[in-house]
């Protein structure tokens, strides 16, 4: 199966310092990358969709200008928590999508362990 | 905004068939139903999916109800690894994913 990287795979930082984690589609071109977020126990939840080389299309309640995505190529996307809180600690998890003859298909990430201090 | 409803947990016997049921009554005609796994601090797992037509590959089979209302996602011989949250989703039109709560599968040896 296709196989999509995340790095790092676990971060602490400080509050008030901004992180970037990346998303790579290592075997395959994605026309869309995905963003959740996952709280302890909870389901993953949605927080925007990325097409390479537009802007990101947010989920509402998800702040644009605190969660920044660049999506600068078909197998990267990067996104990066400005000014990080403690309540921004939480399981990120990306996903990519590509067409796969028949119908599309998406592919998760491992996730990244976001920790603010 | 989930569209799809599974019971909250179940529970197998070690190389029992296990069936996990999903109920999507709100599916248009063209969205897929998929189904992933996920085990605790990783990334969600693909496992199967399906339009119509009953589906089967190395993991699994789904079966779809005729109306397309319901599903069923059916591991032949549930092993201690299937031990996970199984998600049941629909794909819409721009590909997004909302996930539900999920079925936690425990397999007891």
């Amino acid at each position: 199966g296709a196989v999509v990287s995340q790095h790092p795979s676990w971060v602490i930082c400080k509050s008030g310092t901004s992180v970037k984690i990346e998303c790579r589609s290592l075997d395959f071109q994605a026309t869309t990358m995905f963003w959740y977020r996952q709280f302890p126990k909870q389901s993953l939840m949605l927080m925007a969709t990325s097409n390479e080389g537009s802007k990101a299309t947010y989920e509402q309640g998800v702040e644009k200008d605190k969660f920044l995505i660049n999506h600068a190529s078909l197998t990267l996307s990067t996104l990066t928590v400005t000014s990080a809180h403690p309540e921004d600690s939480s399981f990120y998890i990306c996903s990519a999508s590509f067409f796969g003859g028949v119908s599309y298909e998406q592919y998760f990430g491992p996730g990244t362990r976001l920790t603010v201090t | 905004d989930a569209k799809t409803t599974q019971p909250n947990s179940m529970e197998s016997n070690e190389e029992e068939p296990v069936h996990l049921p999903c109920n999507h009554s709100t599916i248009s005609g063209t969205d897929y139903i998929h189904w992933y796994r996920q085990l605790p601090s990783q990334g969600p797992e693909y496992v199967i999916h399906g339009l119509t037509s009953n589906v089967n590959n190395r993991m699994a089979s789904l079966a779809i109800a005729e109306d397309r209302k319901s599903s069923t996602l059916i591991l032949h011989r549930a092993t201690l690894r299937d031990a996970a949250v199984y998600y049941c989703i629909l794909r819409l039109t721009g590909n997004q994913f909302y996930f539900g709560t999920g079925t936690s599968l425990t397999v007891i040896p």
